[in-house]
């Protein structure tokens, strides 16, 4: 079957440095996309990774590998607002959604 | 970049009626979109896929009885919860696909949280 693993809740520090991992065993791989989701909202999209490698967007930092089935969402100089869920999804074979349960976040002051 | 909307964001009903849904994409056409449904601490579950102008593509366990989507142009789709019970109270996210190439990216409207007593 399919699935996508990741943690399910992680602390932090305001200013500091998280790293969220996601690993994920697909059939198929179009492409694996990072979300970000504040409590009673609809995902807002952060990252698009489909080759090996680092994506840098501003603070956000998105890893794949795809021999390894593993991405990581990098998060520098965290402030409060980042404070969510960040969903990894993983697109397969026939190009649908996989979705993992989602990290949620808690940045304390 | 595209805008999905959602209508209504929140709807409150009584038990035994019916919600429609309607997800519009603003500045594109949507050749495919997804409705996903929500509960509180989970993650996103696609319900269905559906394609302008055909039928709904229904995931193993849900109703397409009870969830009637239609898709009738490239920026509408409306999804209908008959017969409403407690149970279908969620967060329903509908999203719209640009394009028909499965690579293409998809776009999410806000979202409707739907509280059925």
């Amino acid at each position: 079957g399919q699935n996508i693993d990741q943690p399910t809740e992680m602390t932090a520090t305001e200013g500091a440095i998280v790293q969220i991992n996601c690993t994920y065993q697909t059939s198929g791989f179009n492409g694996l996309f990072w979300y970000q989701q504040h409590a009673g909202e609809a995902p807002t999209f952060l990252s698009y990774n489909v080759l090996d490698g680092l994506e840098e967007k501003g603070r956000f930092s998105s890893f794949l590998s795809r021999s390894k089935g593993y991405s990581y969402l990098l998060l520098k100089e965290l402030q409060m607002k980042d404070s969510a869920s960040y969903l990894c999804a993983v697109k397969d074979s026939n190009y649908q959604l996989i979705w993992g349960a989602g990290t949620k976040l808690i940045i304390k002051p | 970049g595209a805008v999905v909307s959602q209508h209504p964001s929140w709807v409150i009903c009584k038990s035994g009626t019916s919600v429609k849904i309607e997800c519009r994409s603003l500045d594109f056409q949507a050749t495919t979109m997804f409705w996903y449904r929500q509960f509180p601490k989970q993650s996103l579950m696609l319900m269905a896929t559906s394609n302008e102008g055909s039928k709904a593509t229904y995931e193993q366990g849900v109703e397409k009885d009870k969830f009637l989507i239609n898709h009738a142009s490239l920026t509408l789709s409306t999804l209908t919860v008959t017969s409403a019970h407690p149970e279908d109270s969620s967060f329903y996210i509908c999203s719209a696909r640009e394009g028909p190439s499965g690579s293409a990216r998809q776009y999410f409207g806000p979202g409707t949280r739907l509280t059925v007593t």
